[in-house]
């Protein structure tokens, strides 16, 4: 059975701190890792790994894969309100005959404070 | 562009009452995709769909149905509804090229 874990479950920070998200995951015939961003409604897309090693950059949020420890971490530096949401990690597997799964972790809701 | 777009945004049902919750893209991708969400759960898997014409399992499919009827529309239907099927339902599409996945607005149901 596919396992995604997140953790922490929930975070409150303070504006200007600098947080680390984290996912594990155990999958058969892994293809990708993908990071979404939740806030009241339909997640929205912030980055898909790959490849280990390679950090994929936008703005103040970064993140990477390791897929031999089998995890990947979501780092927001100069943390805003506007970053409050539900952080969602989902890994795709091939599941035969051309078909792909998503599978998500239960996410991270980080709150920042002014 | 629309994107996904699901209908309706918000139903209530009573329990043993029948619906479908359409959903519908208009980016030409082949996958698609429905999951519930529920507090502290994230996004579980119901059903998906490779391609027109086929349609698989995920992990909760228990008192639902789906039909591909198009390569634009995947609708989710439940014959019998019960209590345990209030939630927020998400529909998804992404291409067979492994981009992002696309998700609509959502549905709010409520079974009572």
């Amino acid at each position: 059975e596919d396992k995604v874990v997140q953790s922490p479950l929930s975070l409150v920070v303070h504006e200007g701190d600098t947080v680390t998200l984290n996912c594990s995951y155990e999958v058969t015939n892994f293809r990708s890792l993908l990071w979404y961003k939740q806030e009241k409604k339909a997640p929205t897309f912030l980055f898909m790994l790959t490849s280990s090693g390679i950090e994929k950059k936008s703005g103040r949020l970064s993140s990477i894969l390791d897929k031999k420890e089998l995890f990947s971490i979501l780092n927001i530096t100069a943390t805003q309100t506007g970053d409050s949401a539900v952080y969602l990690c989902a890994v795709e597997r091939y599941s035969g005959a051309g078909s792909y799964q998503l599978t998500f972790g239960k996410g991270t809701k980080l709150s920042v404070i002014p | 562009n629309a994107g996904v777009t699901q209908t309706p945004k918000f139903q209530v049902l009573k329990t043993g009452q029948s619906m479908t919750l359409q959903c519908a893209q208009d980016m030409n991708h082949n996958s698609m995709y429905w999951y519930r969400q529920d507090p502290g759960m994230g996004l579980r898997l119901i059903y998906y769909s490779a391609s027109e014409g086929t349609t698989d399992k995920g992990e909760v499919p228990n008192g639902y149905n789906v039909s591909r009827l198009n390569k634009r529309e995947f609708s989710l239907r439940l014959e019998s509804a019960a209590p345990s099927q209030t939630s927020v339902y998400f529909c998804a599409s992404r291409t067979i090229l492994n981009t992002e996945a696309f998700f609509g607005q959502g549905t709010r149901l409520t079974v009572v």
